[in-house]
């Protein structure tokens, strides 16, 4: 089955540091890809996406580009900010049956 | 907008007890699933209904049930809780005017079971 594995934490950082959270996947076909962020005590909400190949999602000063060649979606921000500390999920999926989630990624970002 | 939402969002069971889990979405959506979050494990699917009328078994769907009661909610059952279930349980939407596979959550439902 397709599977998605992601950089655990926690991440520690400076604030204004560069991120990068790394995300590689498996699965059958061209699944779209996406990435969720959840704050404490509250749902997951989603991030960012991409749905083919070579696309680039972006949202809030984070980018991730779908890379088919290297299966991966890797989840940037140039500066980030104390309001960033989350706990960050990449997933895969495609159609009606869900999609696959990583562990999560807890980033901490200290003033 | 309400999105989608879950009750009760706190739960204490002893094991042995039963409890159902409700979830409604006001987005016409046609998908709802149900996920479970433990620590180290990221979010695993119970149980998924693609549409009204059709259920499915996900990666953990043992000790649950399910049932799509309408097009706006899926519940989720646990009939003879296990301390194993202790957990915090998710449920999610999707639909017509999304991106394919995009979900849409609730805030979560938080069950101990002692």
């Amino acid at each position: 089955g397709d599977s998605v594995t992601q950089m655990e934490g926690p991440v520690t950082l400076s604030e204004e540091a560069f991120l990068t959270i790394n995300c590689t996947y498996t699965a059958t076909g061209y699944p779209s890809l996406f990435w969720y962020v959840q704050y404490p005590g509250e749902g997951l909400q989603l991030l960012l996406k991409a749905t083919k190949a070579d696309d680039k999602g972006s949202n809030k000063g984070f980018e991730a580009t779908y890379r088919k060649e290297t299966t991966s979606f890797h989840l940037e921000k140039g500066s980030v900010q104390v309001s960033d500390s989350a706990v960050y999920f990449c997933a895969s999926g495609r159609g009606a049956d869900g999609l696959t989630f990583g562990k999560g990624t807890h980033l901490i970002i200290q003033p | 907008n309400a999105g989608v939402t879950q009750t009760p969002k706190f739960q204490v069971l002893k094991t042995g007890q039963s409890m159902t889990l409700q979830c409604a979405q006001d987005m016409n959506h046609n998908s709802m699933y149900w996920y479970r979050q433990d620590p180290g494990m990221g979010l695993r699917l119970i149980y998924y209904s693609a549409s009204e009328g059709t259920t499915d078994k996900g990666e953990v769907p043992n000790g649950y049930n399910v049932s799509r009661l309408n097009k706006r909610e899926f519940s989720l059952r646990l009939e003879s809780a296990a301390p194993s279930q202790t957990s915090v349980y998710f449920c999610a939407s999707s639909g017509p005017g999304t991106n394919t596979g995009e979900l849409f959550f609730g805030e979560g439902s938080r069950l101990t079971v002692l």
